[in-house]
């Protein structure tokens, strides 16, 4: 039972545009969503998160929105750099505890 | 290096025997969590500690797999008569519990298991 679901397997962009990832989940108890970022060999890294009483969240280059009504959330990455090739895990929880993650997108940033 | 460190990285067994992996987490975290993951999926949730405590199991930990965590600093995953399908990465991540409400997870680099 797959309650975080990311459709698309991969994604490329060219350098300096923007890169939107999407993530779509089940679960209305979700209270808190996340993005993690992954490069080969190595452990996930947190990127950026996100309540589920906001609809929005910027960080530097990095944005996420969330539409609860959708149950959907994108991560929006401006302007897209060649050290953004990775593959982003979108995640969620309930209150903490047990994190549910997507089946990840892979990222290539085209120089 | 003070981060979340996973030993070993990378373990090869056949099937049948017993493996166990260690996780060393960030020293004043008190949370502690093992998670597993197959090759194109996502990190599924297996388990994890506050403090000393184990508070939740996945029904994915059957009872072949046993985690432990004394005195609250580091973690065994234990692995008891390893099948094929156990085949995965086994990556640990601590927080603290307020960063675990946000999801500010940690992760080591995790330990990947081959079983013949």
């Amino acid at each position: 039972d797959q309650q975080v679901k990311q459709n698309s397997p991969s994604l490329s962009v060219q350098e300096g545009r923007i890169s939107i990832l999407n993530c779509d989940y089940t679960n209305s108890m979700f209270d808190y969503f996340l993005w993690y970022k992954k490069y080969p060999a190595e452990g996930p890294t947190f990127l950026i998160s996100i309540s589920s009483i906001k609809d929005k969240n910027e960080d530097g280059r990095f944005t996420v929105f969330l539409n609860k009504s959708a149950k959907h959330l994108s991560l929006h990455i401006v302007p897209s750099q060649p050290g953004d090739s990775a593959v982003y895990f979108c995640a969620a929880s309930i209150t903490g505890n047990q994190f549910y993650f997507g089946t990840g997108t892979s990222l290539t940033v085209i120089p | 290096d003070t981060g979340v460190s996973q030993n070993p990285r990378h373990k090869i067994t056949k099937r049948g025997q017993n493996v166990t992996f260690r996780c060393d987490p960030i020293s004043e975290h008190n949370r502690l969590y093992w998670y597993r993951q197959t090759l194109g999926q996502g990190p599924e949730f297996l388990t994890y500690f506050q403090n000393e405590a184990q508070l939740e199991k996945s029904r994915l930990l059957s009872d072949r797999f046993s985690a432990e965590r004394p005195k609250g600093s580091f973690s065994t995953l234990e692995i008891q008569r390893t099948e094929q399908g156990d085949s995965a990465m086994y990556l640990c991540a601590s927080s603290l519990t307020a960063g675990a409400y946000t999801g500010e997870l940690f992760f080591g680099e995790g330990s990947r298991l081959t079983v013949l």
